[in-house]
């Protein structure tokens, strides 16, 4: 069975700092997904990553994937507080539809 | 146009009422998915439609019914449903899952309150 866990939850940071939220997956997957989430809003989608050292830049943030490890992570560099948000991981399942959502980060940045 | 669109964005609801969500997408995607999502919680999958056919469903309760009738066209049909299903429900699409345009992108939901 697909899990995903994502760590921290939460996560409260100053502007200017660097973090990195993770993602860990349990089985085999061909795809990995990072959404970003403003309250009472819907998801905006940020990246999708589909093989092993994959790497993806957007402005202040960036993804990698690690399929031997099962492991993505979302790098966030010199946070402005625009950034806060929760921000989730989902992985696909190998050969299917299905789409497994991590419990999300919620990130708080302080001005 | 990158956009999916949902319908209607607000709904409340009596546990009796018959009611259905809908979605639509102008891309040419394959895939479509239903999604509930709870305050605070990430999204849980419903169903999955893949060329018109119901690939995953995710052991939802009958009350709530999908329904496809063409390839830009999802509704969510609902009954008898329970104040616990109160939730923002997402819908969203992808091209397809191979060979390997796998973005997806999601529509702005509708918030629903069953009374």
């Amino acid at each position: 069975e697909l899990k995903v866990e994502q760590n921290p939850l939460f996560l409260s940071m100053q502007e200017g700092k660097n973090y990195t939220i993770y993602c860990n997956y349990s089985t085999t997957s061909d795809r990995l997904y990072w959404y970003r989430q403003d309250p009472g809003k819907s998801l905006e989608s940020l990246f999708v990553l589909l093989s092993n050292g994959a790497v993806k830049q957007e402005g202040r943030l960036m993804a990698s994937l690690d399929t031997k490890a099962r492991l993505s992570t979302l790098h966030i560099t010199a946070a402005v507080h625009d950034l806060s948000a929760t921000y989730f991981c989902a992985v696909g399942g190998n050969r299917d539809d299905k789409i497994i959502f991590g419990k999300g980060t919620r990130l708080h940045i302080l001005p | 146009d990158t956009e999916v669109t949902q319908t209607p964005k607000h709904l409340v609801m009596g546990m009796t009422n018959k009611k259905s969500l809908k979605c639509e997408q102008h891309m040419g995607h394959r895939a479509m998915y239903w999604y509930k999502q709870k305050a605070k919680k990430p999204p849980e999958l419903m169903f999955v439609y893949s060329y018109e056919k119901l690939s995953i469903n995710e052991s939802v309760p009958s009350r709530f019914s999908p329904e496809c009738p063409n390839s830009s066209l999802l509704n969510l049909h609902l009954h008898a449903l329970q104040p616990e299903d109160s939730a923002l429900y997402l819908c969203a699409s992808s091209q397809d899952r191979l060979p390997g345009s796998y973005e997806q992108y999601f529509g702005p939901g509708t918030r629903l309150t069953v009374t």
